[in-house]
């Protein structure tokens, strides 16, 4: 089967800096995705990872250990406008992704 | 600007009604996808299409139908809604991919069920 899990919430405050952990087990491992929803909207691409290391884009970075089947999304100078959910997904065989359940972060001033 | 569209971005029907939902994608994409979202929970993937070719998932109700009939349009069809299935509906294109795996996603369409 198929399956991944991360945080259900995560509180920080501005300017700081959180980890959102996601672990996954799956067959057929292509890479693991990071989205971002807010309220009302829909899913927004934020970083895809298909080898170990860690992919800086901008204040976000995603990490991936493919050994450890774990990843998580790193956020930087925390802003109001990030409180989202983001979800985990993985890629397993052709264009075949699955989300987890999605972690709540509300950003407090 | 390159998008996907979806509509109605509302649309409420009756219990058993059939209803048609539809997608449409200026990416030129060979993938469009069709998901689930209920309130706090994350999407879930009812099928896709990979230019023609149809892939359902195992426990996607026989209920839910989808239709392709170019790159650029996808409809998703419910032949008897049922309170159970009042949700965001949301449509997401990818290229053909060696596993990178982007999805643009469209604004969805929220079904309420009567």
């Amino acid at each position: 089967g198929q399956s991944l899990e991360q945080p259900s919430e995560v509180t920080a405050v501005e300017g700081a800096i959180v980890q959102i952990n996601c672990t996954y087990q799956t067959s057929g491992f292509y890479g693991l995705s990071w989205y971002q929803q807010h309220d009302g909207g829909a899913p927004t691409f934020l970083s895809y990872n298909a080898l170990d290391g860690l992919e800086e884009t901008g204040r976000f970075s995603s990490f991936l250990s493919r050994s450890d089947s774990y990843g998580y999304l790193l956020l930087q100078e925390l802003q109001m406008k990030d409180s989202a959910s983001y979800f985990c997904a993985v890629t397993s065989g052709s264009n075949d992704m699955r989300f987890g359940a999605g972690t709540r972060l509300t950003v407090k001033p | 600007d390159a998008m996907v569209i979806q509509n109605p971005r509302y649309q409420v029907t009756q219990f058993g009604k059939p209803v048609t939902l539809s997608c449409s994608q200026t990416l030129n994409h060979n993938v469009m996808y069709w998901y689930q979202q209920k309130s706090s929970q994350a999407p879930k993937l009812l099928f896709h299409y990979y230019d023609k070719d149809f892939n359902n998932e195992a426990d996607t109700p026989d209920n839910f139908q989808s239709r392709r009939p170019n790159t650029s349009f996808c409809f998703l069809d419910i032949r008897s809604p049922g309170l159970g299935d009042a949700a965001m509906y949301l449509c997401a294109t990818s290229t053909i991919g060696g596993g990178y795996n982007e999805q643009f996603f469209g604004p969805g369409t929220r079904l309420t069920v009567l």
